[in-house]
């Protein structure tokens, strides 16, 4: 399984705001994800972050609110910008679901409080 | 697109007594399920998986079953212990396509 590590741990921001969220794994990996999970609630995918390419989006984030950086294999950042209280979220890093393994892992999380 | 059901949304079990959670799935080619356990402050920890070859894993205290033809698959946990007390998550997928996830139980184990 792949060890993986978020900065910050938790935030308190002030709004307008942005933040900027970093994930580190362990080993190669070809995709990672960025999820939120709002208090109490499930996980929803923000985008999947491919080495070398742009990352791909679903449907109600967009580029300008969350970009993302995956500069090589190991590493990626989340930043949340313009912040307002509705972004007041834990942020989650996960890692694998390619391949032969589509075991997928997640990250610790980061708690943004935006007030 | 993948929807899935996950019931109950509480449940509150005896310790040592068993708990069952139970999700159902729209995408009939769904071949993955997966079930996390969220602790608080805690990101999800994978706990078992299944693929739609299998009918059933066991791991320790924790199986899931899967009925591919009514498309639903369960989480069983035996003799239940505090440190099962958790939210859990299960999850489909189609191959290497991304993970729909279920809505979440919160399982407090009644010592």
């Amino acid at each position: 399984s792949a060890v993986i590590s978020q900065k910050p741990s938790r935030d308190i921001c002030q709004r307008g705001t942005s933040l900027t969220i970093q994930c580190q794994v362990d080993s190669q990996v070809t995709m990672m994800f960025w999820y939120r999970q709002q208090p109490g609630q499930s996980l929803t995918l923000i985008a999947t972050a491919n080495q070398g390419s742009e990352a791909t989006y679903e449907s109600g984030f967009v580029i300008d609110k969350f970009p993302i950086s995956r500069p090589n294999l190991t590493f990626s950042t989340l930043t949340v910008s313009n912040m307002s209280p509705e972004d007041s979220s834990i942020y989650l890093c996960s890692v694998g679901g390619s391949g032969s393994s589509w075991t997928q892992y997640f990250g610790p999380g980061t708690r943004l409080l935006v007030l | 697109g993948e929807n899935v059901e996950q019931h109950p949304s509480t449940l509150s079990v005896q310790e040592g007594d068993s708990a069952v959670i139970k999700c159902t799935y729209s995408d009939s080619a769904s071949n993955y399920f997966p079930w996390y356990k969220q602790e608080l402050g805690k990101g999800p920890q994978l706990i078992i998986d299944i693929r739609s070859n299998v009918g059933e894993k066991k791991d320790q205290r924790i199986a899931v079953t899967l009925n591919k033809t009514a498309k639903h698959f369960s989480l069983h946990i035996t003799e239940t212990q505090p440190e099962d007390s958790a939210v859990y998550f299960c999850a489909a997928k189609v191959g290497n396509e991304k993970l729909t996830f279920g809505t979440g139980t919160r399982l407090t184990i009644i010592p």
